[in-house]
């Protein structure tokens, strides 16, 4: 079986321009979420999905921040002006409703010029 | 944000020695969860123990879980070079059905030497 998958796998990109990540759950996943991982802050949560609709987005930083699901096997997380904080690493998880662990994807990794 | 702590944040042994792990966590939990990180890989989940659950055991992994003190321990036996990874744990914060957020430590960074 396939696992998450995220791409791109790297991604550089000057400040102010527009990232998309993407991410493709595993299949029969009903539930996706999107991770951001720092030094300085760990790994936090910022959006989760339910059959594609957002649960829970407190963890998004703020308004450049945007994500999407617009059917069950894809999802987006865009940033729009991208600034060199935004520089971290992006993981994607799915689950399934009985199911309380996650499977994560092997992240996207943005550095912000 | 982030709810755990872990300790100790870096951990170097010998192969064949065990190791260590501690996490504390600050609010009340439906189960805790350990999962390991592979350097620039994603994050695979090892074991999960319940709120009612004292130890449990999975292979060479050994989790402890004392909700009275809300802390838990990852014990690693007989490591190998292949555990060299950062461990973290993480509690589940549960939405509707069985899961939801995961809040995770800050992690331990594990190095077994061969």
């Amino acid at each position: 079986d396939a696992g998450v998958i995220q791409s791109p796998r790297h991604e550089v990109t000057e400040m102010g321009q527009e990232v998309t990540l993407r991410c493709k759950p595993i299949s029969g996943h009903d539930y996706l979420f999107w991770y951001r991982q720092t030094m300085m802050r760990g790994l936090e949560l910022l959006i989760y999905f339910n059959n594609n609709v957002p649960i829970d987005d407190s963890g998004m930083p703020e308004d450049r921040f945007s994500a999407k699901m617009p059917n069950a096997s894809f999802s987006t997380l865009k940033i729009q002006p991208s600034e060199p904080r935004d520089s971290a690493v992006y993981f994607c998880a799915s689950t399934a409703t009985s199911q309380e662990t996650q499977y994560f994807g092997p992240g996207t990794r943005l550095l912000v010029l | 944000s982030q709810q755990g702590e872990e300790d100790p944040q870096a951990l170097s042994i010998q192969e064949g020695e065990n190791a260590t792990m501690n996490c504390s966590y600050k609010t009340s939990i439906n189960n805790l969860q350990w999962y390991r990180q592979n350097s620039g890989r994603g994050l695979v989940h090892l074991i999960l123990i319940r709120s009612n659950e004292r130890e449990k055991h999975s292979g060479r992994l050994r989790v402890t879980l004392d909700t009275s003190k809300k802390s838990s321990s990852l014990l690693i036996t007989a490591s190998r070079a292949a555990d060299t990874a950062s461990y973290f744990c993480a509690t589940l914060r549960r939405g509707s059905g069985n899961t939801g957020k995961l809040i995770f430590g800050q992690g331990t960074t594990l190095q077994v030497k061969p």
